[in-house]
């Protein structure tokens, strides 16, 4: 059984600039949510995919998209990035919603916008 | 915003018992109490939830009050690889939507 994972591990971009960072989830799990964490602050909420659909969103700006794909894995986009965009964004998989299932998270992808 | 509350940081000595307190006062009748912690440049590991009943697994024991107003997270025989902000995040039955405040940063001293 494979745990969550995350890539890129680090980013750097410009701000102005789009990003996609990618997500494969646990195996067996059908739910991705994703979170943004800024330094020294607990994680965000951003939004849930569960079975390839958008269920249930943060306040987050449109520019912050996703998608999830047939095999459960996710894409996370972000455009016109801005200098507070740079954060650790961490994915997270699960049972999905319904239930009062655990999350698991990956190692997180360090974005830095400059 | 967050439902718990929690103290922003404890120290404990490494093989005794950590306990971690959390109010939440205004939880509802399905929300579910959970804990999470976060090593340092890692993901959050998720440790244990629990209803109204008193939950013990592997890692923690997690103690919820008779009025579930506030919980007690116990590491019973604390490392010094339980160094980690510790979360007390309530949630709605199913929602999976987990809502971070700023939790506890436990130090387990030598």
């Amino acid at each position: 059984e494979t745990g969550v994972t995350q890539s890129p591990t680090h980013l750097i971009k410009t701000r102005g600039q789009q990003v996609t960072l990618r997500c494969s989830s646990q195996s067996g799990h059908n739910t991705v949510s994703w979170y943004q964490q800024a330094l020294g602050q607990g994680p965000q909420f951003i939004f849930q995919y569960y079975r390839e659909e958008e269920n249930g969103r943060g306040n987050f700006p449109p520019r912050f998209s996703g998608l999830q794909f047939p095999n459960y894995s996710s894409e996370l986009n972000v455009n016109a990035l801005e200098l507070d965009d740079s954060a650790l964004y961490l994915c997270a998989s699960s049972l999905g919603p319904g239930g009062s299932y655990e999350q698991y998270f990956g190692p997180g992808t360090r974005l830095t916008v400059t | 915003d967050a439902k718990t509350t929690q103290p922003p940081s404890m120290d404990c000595a490494e093989g005794r018992a950590a306990n971690l307190p959390c109010n939440h006062s205004t939880i509802s009748g399905n929300e579910y109490v959970y804990w999470y912690r976060q090593i340092h440049s890692q993901g959050p590991q998720y440790i244990i939830h629990g209803l109204k009943n008193n939950e013990t697994n592997e890692m923690a024991s997690l103690i919820i009050t008779e009025d579930r107003k506030s919980s007690t997270l116990i590491l019973p025989h604390a490392t010094l690889r339980d160094t980690a902000v510790y979360y007390c995040i309530v949630e709605i039955q199913g929602a999976q939507k987990l809502v971070f405040g700023q939790g506890t940063r436990l130090t387990i001293n030598p």
